[in-house]
């Protein structure tokens, strides 16, 4: 059974840094694409960021880009998103997900996801 | 930035067909996807590459694209159905994941 479980988030001052994990089981972790994703509160979806198989090419919506660094250990199955700088709107769910394959970006599996919340 | 848009909501009785539509200028050239969120859980593949069901997903969805438009239909509803419906394709470039703003279905 595929399970992914984050974990890191929490309450954080504005301008603060924040890591997040998401550790995975059930699949073959370095076959996989895998991408961070947010939701603030009673909003909608956005794709945060993406990590190729061997975390050698990454990617950011332009909203975080330059504050938040996602990277992978395929020996511990985990994925991270560091956070810094981090803003009052950066206050959301953050899920992390499995994409299809290691190309295709579209996402089968979904972890709770973890809250980070930004005072001001 | 690249936008797609859905309908904020969609009502529909019990055992009748609901369509949420999906529009963006780059889906004639891009596969469509569609999740469902329910409150305070994750959401879960629904649809992918326009009409392709993952498995463990009912028959009574399906998926169909028509320009750029995309549309999940949800043929005879049921009230487990209710929730935030959100399709996803990828921006203009046709490298990163966008979502579109969401649906949230009511079954009346």
């Amino acid at each position: 059974e595929v399970q992914l479980l984050e974990s890191g988030g929490g309450l954080v001052q504005r301008g603060g840094s924040l890591r997040l994990s998401c550790e995975a089981s059930g699949f073959i972790f370095d076959n996989f694409a895998m991408t961070w994703v947010r939701q603030a509160p009673g909003k909608g979806l956005e794709w945060v960021s993406v990590i190729s198989v061997r975390g050698n090419n990454t990617f950011y919506a332009d909203s975080v880009k330059g504050r938040f660094t996602i990277s992978r250990d395929n020996s511990r199955n985990t994925l991270y998103l560091q956070m810094s700088s981090l803003r009052a709107e950066d206050t959301a769910i953050y899920y992390c997900a499995k994409a299809w394959t290691s190309v295709d970006l579209f996402f089968d599996y979904w972890g709770r996801g973890t809250l980070v919340t930004v005072s001001s | 930035s690249y936008d797609l848009t859905q309908p904020p909501s969609v009502s529909v009785s019990p055992g009748q067909t609901a369509r949420i539509t999906c529009s963006g200028d780059a889906l004639p050239d891009q596969y469509a996807y569609w999740y469902l969120q329910k409150p305070g859980q994750a959401p879960i593949l629904l649809m992918y590459k326009d009409n392709e069901r993952p498995s463990g997903i009912p028959e009574r969805f399906s998926g169909s694209s028509s320009g750029t438009i995309v549309t999940l239909t949800i043929s005879g509803v049921q009230a487990e159905d209710e929730g935030d419906y959100y399709c996803q394709a990828a921006d203009r470039s046709g490298t990163f994941p966008v979502f579109g703003g969401g649906t949230k279905l009511t079954v009346l």
